[in-house]
């Protein structure tokens, strides 16, 4: 069974440039999960989708930051413009309903120049 | 906030068993404790759950005190392979299954 699968994974950008992080779940995973980890930090949630509604992005900075799951599969987070800060690396997860285990991707590696 | 308290660090021998501890003193009734491991420079992996029985897969066992204030992730032999950080969660099961990372442990294996 194919895991959760991320692109790109690794992006260097310069600041103020937009930037899209692409993520396609495990098939028949209904739970998406963005997940934002500092270095030397626990991943920390943005955002979490059932099928195609996001239930909970009380952590999503909505200035810059938006997500879209467009027919309950795949999805796309997106940072527009970027900021330094915003280097870090970018999580996806997934899991059956929102409940057992979450199965994470490898990441996505930003680093904003 | 996270709701687990672990050892930011241990040192275990190749070959022998890792027992990593984790207290969630404050862990309600419905809540599982879980266990994550993060290798560097990859996506946190699975390991292992559990609500109030101990549990036990192929990659470990969970120990559960009577009272569910405390766990222990045991790797009965590890290996080189096993050197990562290891995260220690509660979460409420049927809610959303949001996942709260704390520090973890870093674990190092040493041959």
């Amino acid at each position: 069974e194919a895991g959760v699968v991320q692109s790109p994974r690794y992006k260097i950008i310069e600041k103020k440039q937009p930037v899209a992080f692409w993520c396609n779940p495990i098939s028949g995973h209904n739970t998406l999960y963005w997940y934002l980890q500092n270095l030397g930090q626990g991943p920390e949630l943005l955002i979490r989708y059932e099928n195609e509604e996001a239930v909970d992005d009380s952590q999503l900075p909505k200035d810059r930051f938006s997500a879209e799951r467009l027919k309950g599969v795949d999805s796309t987070l997106k940072i527009q413009p970027a900021e330094l800060g915003d280097s870090a690396v970018y999580l996806c997860a997934s899991s059956q309903r929102g409940a057992g285990a979450l199965y994470f991707g490898p990441g996505t590696r930003l680093t904003v120049l | 906030d996270a709701k687990t308290t672990q050892p930011p660090s241990m040192d275990c021998a190749e070959g022998r068993a890792a027992n990593l501890p984790c207290n969630h003193s404050t862990i309600s009734g419905n809540e599982y404790v879980y266990w994550y491991r993060q290798i560097h420079s990859q996506g946190p992996q699975y390991i292992i759950h559990g609500l109030k029985n101990n549990e036990t897969n192929e990659m470990a066992s969970l120990i559960i005190t009577e009272d569910r204030k405390s766990s222990t992730l045991i790797l009965p032999h590890a290996t080189l392979r096993d050197t990562a950080v290891y995260y220690c969660i509660v979460r409420v099961e049927y809610q959303g299954g949001k996942l709260i990372f704390g520090q973890g442990t870093e674990l190092s294996v040493k041959p």
